[in-house]
């Protein structure tokens, strides 16, 4: 079975402070990977999509990057408006369907 | 554009009530997708709809939750009876396609509360 594993499950940081998330997955063979924000009372909001091993998306003050196994999201400065849940997905070359882990939540405190 | 709209935004049911949820996709977009979100969790797919059909939905819980996308635009996602464990976010996605890396576009979801 497809699993996708995020850590840490919170982060708090002080406003400028840099720092990664990370999310590992177990698929039998990876299509793409999605990253995605959500804010409080919200749905989530499209960030990034990653299909092979190496690549690299930039979007703001976020970072994303992929390996055979796992993904980070790396958030550079970050304000307090960057804080939210951010989720990664996974879909297989077998199914649509995406695969969510629980999620990493971000505190930018200033 | 406008984006995924659900309603309602918040409902609060008694166990073994019905509830039903209706969710209208992007414009053009062909695919829909219903997902649950327990708090603390991340969403898990329920049903997703190309067009009218159905493409995937083995992880309904075809005993309580049913489904229907008519004229293959808007949907709707009915519970009965609800249990506890149905508390949730149910939040609905479109996508142009049903595609491999289609990008999923989701509303704002509907808090049902089961008491």
């Amino acid at each position: 079975e497809d699993q996708v594993t995020q850590s840490p499950e919170a982060l708090r940081l002080q406003e400028g402070e840099s720092s990664s998330l990370n999310c590992s997955y177990t698929v039998s063979g990876l299509r793409g990977l999605f990253w995605y924000r959500q804010d409080p009372g919200k749905g989530p909001e499209f960030l990034f999509t990653l299909y092979s091993a190496g690549e690299e998306k930039e979007k703001e003050r976020l970072k994303a990057t992929l390996t055979k196994k796992e993904s980070f999201l790396h958030i550079t400065a970050p304000k307090p408006e960057d804080s939210a849940t951010y989720l990664c997905a996974v879909q297989t070359l077998n199914d649509y369907k995406l695969s969510f882990g629980a999620g990493t939540t971000v505190t930018v405190r200033a | 554009e406008a984006g995924v709209a659900q309603s309602p935004r918040y409902k609060i049911i008694e166990k073994r009530q019905s509830v039903a949820f209706w969710c209208n996709p992007i414009s053009g977009h062909a695919t829909l997708y219903w997902y649950q979100q327990i708090l603390g969790q991340g969403p898990k797919l329920l049903i997703q709809f190309q067009n009218n059909g159905v493409v995937d939905d083995s992880q309904l819980p075809k005993d309580r939750f049913s489904a229907e996308r008519l004229k293959g635009v808007d949907s709707t996602l009915k519970i009965q009876p609800a249990k506890l464990e149905d508390s949730a976010v149910y939040l609905c996605a479109s996508s142009l396609e049903t595609g491999f890396a289609e990008t999923q576009y989701f509303g704002p979801g509907t808090r049902l509360l089961v008491l």
